[in-house]
């Protein structure tokens, strides 16, 4: 199956500082979608962006469909924004499926 | 409503018995979707339904877990004399119809197994 890699693991940051999520997979796809979990366990839609460029506030996600790979850009950072952001792709002429990255866990230090 | 609703949120049952999950879809969306996310296991596909066509059952992890999707709209995820490895947290999605479309999430059901 399709293989989705995220990094950092891991990432400690200072309020108000920027970052940059990366996610890398190992197969053309026709769906990508970013979410953050928060702390409650809940998933949240951050974009779906199977190619492009999308911006939604302090947050903006880049895809390269033809190099496999889409980053997730979080400016001005805010301790609202910790949790785990994941990755999840769905395989072009795949069954409609999405595969999860393993995440990235953002901490924002007030 | 508005979003996708899964209920329980929690439940607690003992190693062996059965134990029933529910979601309902966002009005209008004909695709519905189960994962499942443990701590070993990440976030992992189980089932996937879209319409009236047969649904996807590749994910499920053995046959002691099965769904059914009534009239287009709820589905129950039943997991039969559950094991403690079945602990995890059920995720229903859905998505306005099958094909490349953004999957909305409910809050999920946290499942131990004592």
């Amino acid at each position: 199956g399709i293989q989705v890699e995220q990094s950092p693991p891991d990432l400690i940051l200072q309020e108000g500082a920027n970052s940059t999520l990366r996610c890398n997979f190992s197969d053309s796809v026709n769906n990508l979608q970013w979410f953050h979990q928060n702390p409650w366990g809940q998933l949240i839609n951050l974009f779906y962006i199977p190619s492009g460029t999308k911006q939604n506030g302090r947050l903006s996600a880049t895809t390269v469909a033809t190099e496999r790979y889409s980053l997730l850009y979080i400016s001005s950072s805010q301790t609202t924004d910790s949790g785990v952001y994941f990755c999840a792709v769905e395989r072009s002429f795949g069954n409609e499926k999405l595969t999860f990255g393993t995440g990235t866990r953002l901490t924002i230090i007030p | 409503g508005a979003g996708v609703s899964q209920s329980p949120s929690n439940k607690v049952t003992e190693k062996g018995k059965d134990v029933e999950l529910r979601c309902d879809p966002i009005s209008g969306h004909t695709a519905l979707y189960w994962y499942r996310q443990s701590l070993g296991q990440g976030l992992e596909f189980l089932i996937y339904f879209q319409g009236n066509s047969a649904p996807d059952k590749s994910g499920l992890p053995s046959d002691r877990f099965s769904a059914e999707r009534t009239g287009g709209s709820v589905s129950t995820l039943t997991i039969q004399r559950t094991q403690q490895e079945d602990s995890a947290v059920y995720l229903c999605a859905s998505s306005l119809s099958g094909g490349p479309q953004p999957q909305h999430f409910g809050d999920g059901t946290r499942l131990s197994i004592l």
